[in-house]
């Protein structure tokens, strides 16, 4: 089945601890992305990759790392959380269509809570 | 920059109520207009995507139209499975391959 997979899909944690959210996609998709999504904000696109080694800053980069060693994979990294990183979190990815259209598949969501 | 603006925030009706939701957009030149559903928790499922004015879509009780300036869905006697929130994107034409969502609505349709 062709899905975006990401993990955790809940998780708590507290200020300063680092941590990672994995996603990955079984589509071949070129590009991926991450969002946030906070009630009253809609999605808000924190970071996008176009291929692999390739990636770039979205809406709200700031407390996020990034990287993509593989077409696959996009893990979400926070150095150091704090409480306004609490949110739902998407991954999504697409391949890249004739007409240029990024039609976006999404993960499930991982919802983080930073105490 | 892009801008999109969905209106209203949250609509409700009553099985067999036929209405329309809004999405008005700004974009120097439009690649694609996009509607997804999100259940709640769940991550957004595309729908549509519509490529210039006068574009026509359908599914089911869903149809999507668009002009120079806006978007409806339209959702004809629809049932409370089609409880949901309904987000629009817009992609430009100017080379970013970065679609802009607005903030959805929020739709209840009571039995």
């Amino acid at each position: 089945e062709a899905q975006v997979t990401q993990n955790p899909r809940y998780l708590i944690t507290v200020t300063g601890k680092k941590l990672t959210v994995t996603c990955s996609q079984n589509m071949n998709h070129e590009y991926m992305s991450w969002y946030r999504q906070d009630p009253g904000l809609g999605l808000r696109q924190i970071y996008y990759s176009m291929n692999v080694e390739v990636t770039d800053k979205g809406d709200v980069p700031e407390g996020y790392k990034v990287s993509r060693k593989e077409k696959r994979n996009f893990p979400l990294i926070l150095e150091s959380p704090s409480p306004n990183q609490t949110s739902l979190y998407f991954c999504a990815s697409s391949h890249y269509t004739p007409s240029g259209a990024n039609v976006l598949t999404f993960g499930a969501g991982s919802r983080l809570t930073v105490l | 920059e892009d801008q999109v603006t969905q209106s209203p925030e949250a609509l409700r009706l009553q099985e067999g109520e036929s209405s329309s939701l809004n999405c008005s957009y700004t974009v120097s030149g439009l690649r694609g207009l996009f509607w997804y559903r999100q259940d709640p928790g769940k991550g957004p499922e595309f729908l549509f995507t519509l490529y210039s004015a006068g574009e026509e879509k359908e599914k089911e009780r869903l149809k999507a139209t668009l002009t120079k300036k806006e978007s409806f869905l339209h959702i004809t006697a629809p049932k409370p499975e089609d409880s949901a929130t309904y987000l629009c994107a817009v992609q430009g034409a100017g080379g970013s391959y970065i679609p802009t969502f607005g903030r959805g609505t929020s739709l209840i349709v009571h039995p």
